[in-house]
């Protein structure tokens, strides 16, 4: 069965960091372009990063762009977001997603999601 | 608020037709693929249609997506209880170099 399951979303004070993980299954994470996508308790979807199937290229969401980080290990299947300088409005679910074939705004497969709460 | 339009709510009965419009700009829905997701209440999105109006394996045809122009549309027909959930439309945005969300449609079966 193909899956995607995230982890290490937890409660964090304002400037502080937190690693989220996406362990893949069922499939090669090489193969595909991983994306995070975030929604905040309440309101819409949001696309916050992408990584190149090799790992060599990444793109952000402005409102994220030089505190979180992107990356991949495809040898353990797992996709990571390293998020820096935490904000109370980076408080939401995040999901990883599988990169679709047919564009770059398809997500194929999604996580159950992982709760971030940015709160002192 | 979301580059991409989109009615915040809709409702119909069930065995009823209900339509949700998706409209954006030339830098995202008039140069990309269309896409649109069904989130459930307490779940994880899931693919609807994909590049415009195909549906992936297991998605019944009573959903279907159409695209002209700047904007798109998602149908509905026959009309399940258990199609009450949000919709969401995605395409990529040439302008912002990366996919842009719709704000999302809750639809209501009554």
């Amino acid at each position: 069965e193909v899956q995607l399951v995230e982890s290490g979303g937890g409660l964090v004070q304002p400037g502080g960091s937190l690693r989220l993980s996406c362990a893949a299954s069922g499939f090669s994470l090489s193969s595909y372009w991983m994306n995070w996508v975030r929604q905040a308790p309440g309101k819409g979807l949001v696309w916050v990063s992408r990584i190149k199937d090799d790992g060599t290229g990444t793109i952000y969401t402005d409102s994220v762009k030089g505190r979180f980080t992107i990356s991949r290990d495809n040898a353990s299947n797992t996709l990571y977001l390293q998020m820096n300088s935490l904000r109370a409005d980076d408080t939401a679910v995040y999901y990883c997603a599988r990169g679709g074939l047919g564009s770059w705004s398809e997500f194929d497969v999604w996580g159950q999601g992982t709760m971030v709460t940015v709160s002192s | 608020q979301s580059v991409l339009t989109q009615p915040p709510s809709a409702s119909g009965t069930p065995g009823q037709r209900v339509t949700i419009s998706c409209s954006g700009s030339s830098s995202n829905i008039g140069s990309s693929a269309v896409n649109w997701y069904q989130q459930l209440p307490g779940t994880a999105p899931k693919l609807l249609i994909h590049t415009n109006n195909q549906r992936p394996s297991g998605v019944p045809d009573r959903f279907s997506g159409s695209k002209s122009g700047t904007s798109a549309s998602l149908a509905i027909t026959g009309l399940l209880s258990e199609d009450e959930a949000d919709y969401y439309c995605v395409a990529w945005d040439d302008s912002l170099n990366g996919p842009v969300f719709g704000g999302g449609t809750k639809l209501t079966v009554l």
